[in-house]
């Protein structure tokens, strides 16, 4: 399967934990989105990253988040010392390029924190 | 700035019958225009875009939006629909100058056999 990849699907962690999300993107996408999904709402977008280079930030995404995509393939999404308003489904996507193309996206992964 | 208004949360429909569901963007520059569906537990499958050129677009499943810029509307429809389509339908907008999608809150789309 040649998707977008992301692990785990599920994560139940207790507050305070810190918590890390991987996203393995389309292999030739040079671009990668994070978005957070919560009940009832939909896809609110997080960060995105051009091949390294993470060029935009959410307001949304407080100091306790933070996106790395090293070798400009897979990402990390880490949060921590989490609350409960992180339960979510963080969604990944990847596009070749800006303005138009489809967008992939990952099956997300779902945070409980309890 | 981008939005996306999709009035329905939900929509009941028996099978078989027509369903649209109904997206209102806003944008100041030319637009393009996605639906995704969503099923339980799972990320979000493209169903139909538009970009440029014919307003009617054409998705997978039986699908079809229509683009009208006077009325800023982007309606999903379908003539007759499957208990498979149960699943929730997102409108998204993607401005030229922005970098990224902006989705609506979703519609729920249950048919009911």
């Amino acid at each position: 399967d040649t998707g977008v990849s992301q692990d785990p699907r599920h994560k139940i962690t207790k507050r305070g934990q810190n918590v890390t999300f991987r996203c393995d993107p389309i292999s030739e996408h040079n671009r990668l989105y994070w978005y957070r999904q919560t009940l009832g709402q939909g896809p609110e977008f997080l960060t995105y990253f051009q091949n390294e280079a993470q060029l935009e930030k959410s307001r949304l995404l407080s100091d306790r988040f933070s996106a790395e995509r090293p070798k400009g393939s897979f990402s990390t999404l880490e949060i921590q010392r989490t609350e409960q308003g992180d339960s979510a489904m963080y969604l990944c996507a990847s596009t070749s390029r800006g303005g138009g193309t489809e967008a992939f996206f990952g099956q997300g992964t779902r945070l409980t924190v309890v | 700035a981008q939005s996306v208004t999709q009035l329905d949360s939900q929509v009941p429909v028996f099978e078989e019958a027509p369903v649209e569901l109904r997206c209102n963007y806003s944008s100041s520059v030319s637009v393009y225009l996605f639906w995704y569906v969503q099923y339980p537990n799972q990320g979000l499958q493209l169903l139909l875009k538009y970009l440029s050129g014919s307003t009617l677009v054409k998705g997978i499943n039986g699908f079809e939006a229509e683009f009208n810029k006077s009325q800023t509307s982007f309606h999903l429809r379908k003539p007759s629909v499957h208990i498979s389509d149960t699943a929730e339908y997102f409108c998204a907008v993607l401005s030229g100058g922005y970098q990224k999608v902006t989705f609506g809150i979703g519609t729920k789309l249950q048919v009911i056999p």
